[in-house]
């Protein structure tokens, strides 16, 4: 079935460090995949997203790389602050055409400063 | 992101008891979905809306899960006869007529006790 794997689970680093969650995904269908952040009790919101006819995305400290062969995108968060502590999920759109999320288990990513 | 407002944030029920979770889309939102996450888990599918009816569900809405958007405003998740199983945060979500991605609503915390 449909599926999308995140690695690490929890991830720890020192403040100005960079950090990388990565994802795969199982339906080679998927044509949009975007990342969440999601703080403690509150709604996941959309950080960055990407295309499937795009393969690499930026936002400032963010970016995102997709490689549709190996079926595998990434989360780069560069000179990492403590407010980016958080639990970030990566999604796939899956099949069915009604544009569902897949959602990751999700990363709790810690800054320590 | 647009604010996307569910109510009540928090609900304690009975086990048995029918529970009706409420979302306001904004106006241009054309796909409706709802997610739920167990604490700790990720954010998991539920059921698809479209055009006034159901386009996808998960094997997780079963026959006590039902969907409406009555007044064609809000947009409601009922539970009929809730299980302990079914604590969680349930989000709205939405896709807008410009093709953005999803907005999330703010979250009803579930608790059955």
């Amino acid at each position: 079935g449909e599926n999308v794997e995140q690695h690490p689970s929890t991830l720890s680093v020192q403040e100005g460090d960079s950090a990388v969650i990565k994802c795969t995904y199982s339906d080679s269908a998927s044509n949009y995949f975007p990342w969440y952040k999601q703080e403690l009790g509150k709604r996941p919101q959309l950080i960055i997203d990407i295309r499937s006819n795009v393969g690499e995305k930026k936002d400032q400290r963010i970016a995102v790389t997709l490689n549709k062969t190996a079926k595998h995108f990434s989360l780069h968060i560069t000179e990492t602050q403590p407010e980016d502590s958080a639990v970030y999920f990566c999604a796939a759109v899956g099949r069915g055409g009604y544009n569902k999320l897949i959602f990751g288990a999700g990363t709790r990513l810690a800054v320590h400063p | 992101e647009p604010e996307v407002t569910q109510t009540p944030s928090h609900q304690v029920t009975q086990m048995g008891q029918e529970v009706i979770l409420r979302c306001v889309p904004i106006s241009n939102h054309l796909y409706f979905y709802w997610y739920r996450q167990i604490l700790g888990q990720k954010v998991e599918f539920l059921v698809s809306f479209y055009n006034n009816e159901i386009s996808e569900k998960s094997e997780i809405f079963d026959d006590q899960f039902s969907v409406e958007r009555p007044d064609g405003s809000n947009f409601t998740l009922k539970i009929r006869s809730t299980k302990l199983e079914d604590s969680a945060m349930y989000f709205c979500a939405f896709i807008g007529g410009t093709g953005d991605g999803y907005t999330f609503g703010s979250g009803t915390r579930l608790t059955v006790v």
